[in-house]
């Protein structure tokens, strides 16, 4: 069975970095084919994708998070991390993580982390 | 930035169509995938590459693409099919991958 679950801080201050972690089971990240994506949703908003590590360590970023968000993945405890700086009150929302299955010519989510809700407030 | 654009809300009866649009302009060259999103509920994929559908996902999802319109279809609508659907790509040049602005269906 596959699975994915997100770890983290559920408060964090402004201006502090947030690191959150998925942990992956029922597959490996050294496959050719997986990789893991981060996405978020404000409360009451639309999805927002946010970064992807895919098999050959190839990483893509949002184009407006670009300059905040770092991803990156320990294939030996089957952990992806992502870090996103600089945390401001509109970053609060619930962060998922996502199987990111390499298809013919771009990544989709197949399965998905139940997600965890991060608040920024001081 | 690349966008995809879907209408806020599409209305159907119970065992009626439901088709719901996404629009971007590097979807003629890059496929799209759909996602269905219960309230208080992860997403979860229905359509992948445009048309395909993962194992456990109804028959009456189906997918298709022409020009720069992807188009999720839902044919027999059934009350459970009620969600927000997002739509999923990334610009030609595959940097930025985005999801569509959502697209909340009622069936009633």
């Amino acid at each position: 069975q596959v699975t994915l679950k997100e770890s983290g801080p559920v408060l964090v201050k402004p201006t502090e970095t947030l690191t959150l972690t998925c942990t992956v089971s029922g597959f490996s990240l050294y496959n050719d084919r997986m990789g893991v994506s981060w996405i978020r949703q404000p409360p009451g908003k639309a999805l927002e994708w946010l970064a992807h590590i895919l098999p050959n360590d190839e990483k893509s970023y949002s184009a407006s998070l670009r300059s905040r968000l770092t991803i990156s993945k320990d294939t030996s405890k089957s952990q992806v991390v992502l870090t996103l700086t600089n945390m401001d009150p509109v970053d609060t929302a619930t962060y998922y993580c996502a199987r990111a299955t390499q298809g013919i010519q771009l990544a989709y989510m197949d399965v998905w982390g139940k997600g965890t809700t991060v608040t920024v407030s001081s | 930035s690349y966008e995809l654009t879907q209408p806020p809300s599409v209305s159907v009866s119970p065992g009626q169509t439901a088709r719901i649009t996404c629009s971007g302009d590097s979807l003629p060259r890059k496929y799209a995938s759909w996602y269905q999103q219960k309230s208080g509920q992860a997403p979860v994929l229905v359509i992948y590459e445009d048309s395909k559908r993962p194992s456990g996902i109804p028959e009456r999802f189906s997918g298709s693409s022409s020009g720069t319109m992807a188009t999720l279809t839902i044919s027999g609508a059934q009350v459970e099919d009620e969600a927000d659907y997002y739509c999923f790509s990334t610009d030609s040049n595959a940097y930025h991958y985005v999801f569509g602005t959502g697209t909340k269906v009622t069936v009633l």
